[in-house]
């Protein structure tokens, strides 16, 4: 089974500020089209999860720019350029590789 | 747009079978995978398979023994069936679709399994 390993796990930011969270698998998702199998979703506060970033780095439709991803093989990152009020939530990455596992989640909040 | 709507009993005894159905509006389930994902009260996201129209499935592997999925495109539906519940299978329970990506879901339909 692919395990990923999120970091932090608890993200306190200041309006305005960047943030950062990090993704690990225990096996490259790198497939051989080319393509990184890793998806980041936030589930916000009540809320179902929804789709951020697909494939690594392509925003889902009406995504704010603000939001990024990068990464390859085994690490990824979700960027956030400038975090607003409304980004409070829990930010899951997962693989899709070989069937699909979530990251533990990163709780972001506001400062 | 494409919507999801998931139903069913909230409440399920010990050892009996839990189902759940997922009914599609906006758009056609003649197409992309069909998928459950499970949230057990206050942790992470957990997959737990996926049919496409034509009725081909894939479950995770550590849920494969007791899970069933079944799809009705002519009510534009699909629906889930664990069977031998336990209080561990206490959790909202979510449809997706899964394109680019798994979007839309529904908005849950939490599940308890209690005497």
């Amino acid at each position: 089974d692919i395990v990923m390993t999120q970091s932090p796990l608890s993200l306190p930011v200041t309006p305005g500020e960047p943030a950062s969270i990090s993704c690990r698998s225990s096996q490259n998702l790198l497939n051989s089209n080319g393509h990184n199998y890793l998806d980041w979703y936030v589930q916000k506060p009540g809320q179902s999860p929804q789709l951020l970033i697909y494939m690594g780095s392509n925003r889902a439709s009406g995504v704010p720019d603000r939001f990024s991803g990068s990464g390859s093989g085994i690490d990824f990152t979700l960027k956030i350029s400038r975090v607003e009020p409304e980004d409070v939530g829990l930010y899951y990455c997962m693989q899709a590789l070989q069937s699909f596992t979530f990251g533990q989640g990163t709780r972001l909040e506001i400062k | 747009q494409v919507q999801l709507q998931e139903s069913g009993p909230g409440l399920v005894r010990p050892s009996e079978t839990l189902s759940l159905t997922c009914t599609v509006s906006g758009g056609s389930i003649s197409s992309d995978y069909w998928n459950w994902i499970r949230q057990p009260p206050g942790k992470g996201l957990e997959w737990i398979g996926y049919i496409n129209e034509r009725g081909a499935t894939n479950y995770n592997p550590s849920l494969e023994s007791r899970v069933t999925m079944s799809v009705d495109t002519s009510k534009n539906q699909f629906s889930l069936r664990l069977s031998s519940v336990t209080a561990a299978d206490t959790a909202v329970y979510y449809c997706a679709r899964r394109g680019a990506g798994f979007g839309p879901w529904g908005q849950g339909f939490l599940v308890t399994v209690s005497s």
